[in-house]
C-alpha cells in the first residue's frame, strides 16, 4: 500500500530534550516536506526537500533541522524543543514535477513539550 | 507572499442539504493550483478537489464542486447532499506553479473551517 508513515504518532517530552520524528514514504517520491498545524493558523511549512541531500527552509524553520540521506526518509529533528513547538506535525511527499500532483500526507504526530 | 483566508471558522448544515465554504487568496502569480483538503477527527489530510488556475471550468468531484473566480481570487467549495461523514475541518490551500525556485511545492493553507453536519 502506497503511504507516508510517521513515528511516533504521539509524544510528550520536556524542554531541551532532543527528539526526532521520523517520516518514510514507499512511493519513490522525490519531494518531501514537513508542516506544523496550529489552531487558527492552518498548516505552515517547516522544511522541504527536492531530493536526496537537497533541503531548504519553509516558512517556520526556526528550532528545527532535517536531513535527507535516503530518498524514502525525511526525519524532523528538534535539537532543543521548547513549549512553542507543541503542535501537530505532518510529513508529506509528492512526485516531481509537481504540476497538479497530489501531495500525500502522513497521519500526523501530536507533540507536546512541557 | 501568498496568503489564503478562510473567513468562516465554523459552518453547519443539515444532512442532505447543500453548504458552501468560502476561501479567498492573494497572489501575484498567474500559474498556480488551488486545493481543498478535508481533515476528519482522525487528523488525516484528505484531498477533496483541485483546480488549475489556467482552467476556466470549475472542478467537480461527485458531490463536491468549486466556484473558481480568478479575477476575484475566490475559490469556494460547495458540498451537495451533505452526509454525516462530511463533518470535518476543511482547509483551502494554494500552490504556485512553474518549476523549481524558492518555496517550490509549498502549500499555503487557510485557517480552516469546521463543518458540522446535523442529522
Amino acid at each position: 500500500e502506497a503511504q507516508v508513515t510517521q513515528n511516533p504518532r504521539y509524544l510528550i517530552t520536556v524542554t531541551g530534550k532532543k527528539l526526532t520524528v521520523t517520516c518514510s514514504q514507499n512511493m519513490n517520491h522525490e519531494y518531501m516536506s514537513w508542516y506544523r498545524q496550529d489552531p487558527g493558523l492552518g498548516l505552515r511549512q517547516i522544511y522541504y526537500s527536492m531530493n536526496v541531500e537537497v533541503t531548504d527552509k519553509g516558512d517556520v524553520p526556526e528550532g528545527y533541522k532535517v536531513s535527507r540521506k535516503e530518498k524514502r526518509n525525511f526525519p524532523l529533528i528538534l535539537e532543543s524543543p521548547s513549549p512553542n513547538q507543541t503542535s501537530l506535525y505532518f510529513c508529506a511527499s509528492s512526485p516531481l514535477p509537481l504540476q497538479s500532483s497530489e501531495q500525500y500526507f502522513g497521519p500526523g504526530t501530536r507533540l507536546t513539550v512541557t | 507572499a501568498q496568503t489564503v483566508t478562510q473567513s468562516q471558522p465554523e459552518m453547519s448544515v443539515q444532512e442532505a442539504e447543500t453548504v458552501t465554504l468560502s476561501c479567498t487568496y492573494d497572489t501575484s502569480e498567474s500559474d498556480y493550483y488551488l486545493f481543498w483538503y478535508k481533515q476528519p477527527p482522525s487528523r488525516q489530510m484528505i484531498l477533496v478537489i483541485r483546480q488549475e488556475a489556467y482552467k476556466q471550468q470549475n472542478a467537480t468531484e461527485n458531490r463536491f464542486s468549486v466556484n473558481f473566480q480568478k479575477a476575484a481570487k475566490s475559490f469556494s467549495l460547495k458540498i451537495s447532499d451533505s452526509q454525516l461523514g462530511d463533518a470535518a475541518m476543511y482547509f483551502c490551500a494554494y500552490r504556485r506553479g512553474g518549476a523549481g525556485g524558492t518555496s517550490y511545492g509549498k502549500l499555503t493553507f487557510g485557517q480552516g473551517t469546521i463543518l458540522t453536519v446535523h442529522p
